[in-house]
């Protein structure tokens, strides 16, 4: 069974630019969550999708981030325009029930 | 807000040790509990479920709960030095939401 996928691995951009990550779940999870990891700490969750309805975004900073799951299957998330304090990695997981999967996650630097 | 405590370590144990590692929560509404793995420079990785008070064993991995003192442990048997790495405790409250709250993770070097 193919795990998350997630592209680009890696990207560097400068201050008020935009950047876009893909993810692609495990097939058959309908729930999706992006979220955010900077250095030395725990993840924390940015946006979860049930199908394609958004189920929590609660710390989803809105004035520049946004998600999308069209069709319920891959998600797109975009930061524009970006701030120093975004470089971290953007983790998406994946589940059925309860337990997450995680995919490599996207490594952003924010110069 | 409710958070998830972990200490940071670095957890230090020589090979074929147990190393033990804990968490505390805050939200008493929590009902599932996860262990996740991170090596470094990668993603996390899960390694133990528990959804009911004591014990559960997969491997040379065992994980308790005691909801009444909020506490999740990990157990780590005849540890290796490939099991380095920064241990995630993770809690959610279930329901239709299950937000995974993490803590800031342990790191474990498990010396040859």
């Amino acid at each position: 069974e193919a795990g998350v996928a997630q592209s680009p691995r890696y990207k560097i951009i400068e201050k008020r630019q935009s950047v876009a990550f893909w993810c692609n779940p495990i097939s058959g999870h309908a729930t999706l969550y992006w979220y955010q990891q900077i250095l030395g700490q725990g993840p924390k969750l940015l946006i979860q999708f049930q199908n394609n309805g958004v189920v929590d975004d609660s710390q989803l900073p809105k004035d520049r981030f946004s998600a999308e799951r069209l069709k319920g299957v891959d998600s797109t998330l975009k930061i524009q325009p970006a701030k120093l304090e975004d470089s971290a990695v953007y983790l998406c997981a994946s589940s059925f029930l309860v337990e997450q999967f995680f995919g490599p996650g996207t490594r952003l630097t924010v110069l | 807000q409710k958070e998830v405590e972990q200490n940071s370590g670095p957890l230090s144990v020589p090979e074929g040790a147990i190393a033990s590692l804990n968490c505390t929560y805050s939200d008493r509404g929590s009902q599932s509990f996860f262990w996740y793995r991170q090596y470094s420079g990668k993603s996390p990785e899960l390694i133990m479920s528990i959804y009911s008070n004591g014990d559960k064993e997969d491997g040379r991995f065992t994980a308790q709960l005691n909801k009444a003192s909020q506490y999740v442990s990990l157990l780590i048997r005849d540890s290796q030095p490939s099991d380095s790495a920064t241990y995630l405790c993770a809690v959610t409250r279930g329901g239709s939401n299950y937000k995974l709250t993490f803590g800031k993770g342990t790191l474990l070097t498990v010396n040859p």
